[in-house]
C-alpha cells in the first residue's frame, strides 16, 4: 500500500526506559507531523517537518521528547525516561508540502505506547 | 491561539434519517477547516476541507459541510445515515496565516443504529 505506515504498532515499555518510534510516510510528502492522542482527545500536535529540518516543535511537552527526519522521508520520534503519562497513541502523518496549511494530512495507524 | 469545540459528545441517529455533527472554531485571521474519521484501530482519515470559495463542502461518502463565517462554525452533514457511518468524527482548523500547527476538536461519536 502506498499509505502512511507506522511501526512498531503496539509498544509495552517500563517506566524510565528509551523507546524510538517510526514513521514511513507517504512517497513524495515533504511535509511530516507527529501527534499524541489520548484516551477520548483529539490528536495533539508535536512536531513537523518540512523536508529534514523540524519547522514546528511547539508541541513537545518537554525535552524528553526528540524527532528526527535525516533523509527527509522516514522520521523517528524518540522519548527518553519515559513515564507513564506518556501513554498515548502516537499519530504520524504525511501530505503535500506545507502550502500555507491547505493540504489535508494522511495518517498512519499509529503507535499505543503504553509505560509500566 | 486556534481552537475547536465539538460540544457533543455522542450523537445517536437512526439509519436512514440525516445526522449532523457540530464543529466551532476559534482563530485570530481565516480559517481552514478539516473533518476527519476515525474507525476502530485504523487511522484518521479525510473526509473534507474548507479552504476557500463556496461555502457547502461536499466530500468523501456523501458527507459534506457547512462553512459558516458568522457562527464560526463547520457543522458536518449527510442527508441519510448508514450504519456504516458510525464511528468517531474530528473537526480541526488552521489559520491560513502562517504554517501554524492544525488543531483537532476532542471528537464526537456517531452512533447510526438500524
Amino acid at each position: 500500500g502506498a499509505g502512511v505506515s507506522q511501526t512498531p504498532s503496539n509498544k509495552v515499555t517500563e517506566k524510565g526506559k528509551y523507546v524510538e518510534l517510526r514513521c514511513d510516510p507517504i512517497s513524495g510528502h515533504t511535509a511530516l507531523y507527529w501527534y499524541r492522542q489520548s484516551l477520548g482527545q483529539g490528536p495533539e500536535f508535536l512536531i513537523y517537518f518540512q523536508g529534514t529540518g523540524a519547522a514546528d516543535d511547539s508541541g513537545l511537552p518537554n525535552d524528553r521528547f526528540f524527532a528526527v527526519r535525516p533523509e527527509g522521508s522516514v522520521s523517528t520520534l524518540k522519548i527518553q525516561r519515559t513515564e507513564r503519562g506518556d501513554s498515548a497513541v502516537y499519530l504520524c502523518a504525511s501530505s503535500l508540502t506545507i502550502a500555507g496549511g491547505r493540504n489535508e494530512q494522511f495518517f498512519g495507524p499509529g503507535t499505543r505506547l503504553t509505560v509500566l | 491561539a486556534q481552537s475547536v469545540a465539538q460540544p457533543e459528545d455522542q450523537v445517536n441517529v437512526a439509519e436512514g434519517n440525516p445526522l449532523t455533527v457540530k464543529c466551532t472554531y476559534s482563530v485570530s485571521g481565516n480559517p481552514y477547516l478539516f473533518w476527519y474519521v476515525q474507525y476502530p484501530n485504523r487511522g484518521l482519515q479525510f473526509l473534507l476541507k474548507y479552504i476557500t470559495g463556496d461555502n457547502l463542502v461536499k466530500g468523501s461518502y456523501g458527507f459534506e459541510a457547512e462553512f459558516n463565517k458568522s457562527q464560526t462554525s463547520f457543522h458536518l452533514k449527510k442527508p441519510s445515515a448508514l450504519v456504516s457511518d458510525s464511528a468517531l468524527y474530528f473537526c480541526a482548523v488552521r489559520d491560513i496565516r502562517g504554517n501554524t500547527p492544525l488543531v483537532f476538536g476532542k471528537g464526537t461519536r456517531l452512533s447510526v443504529i438500524a
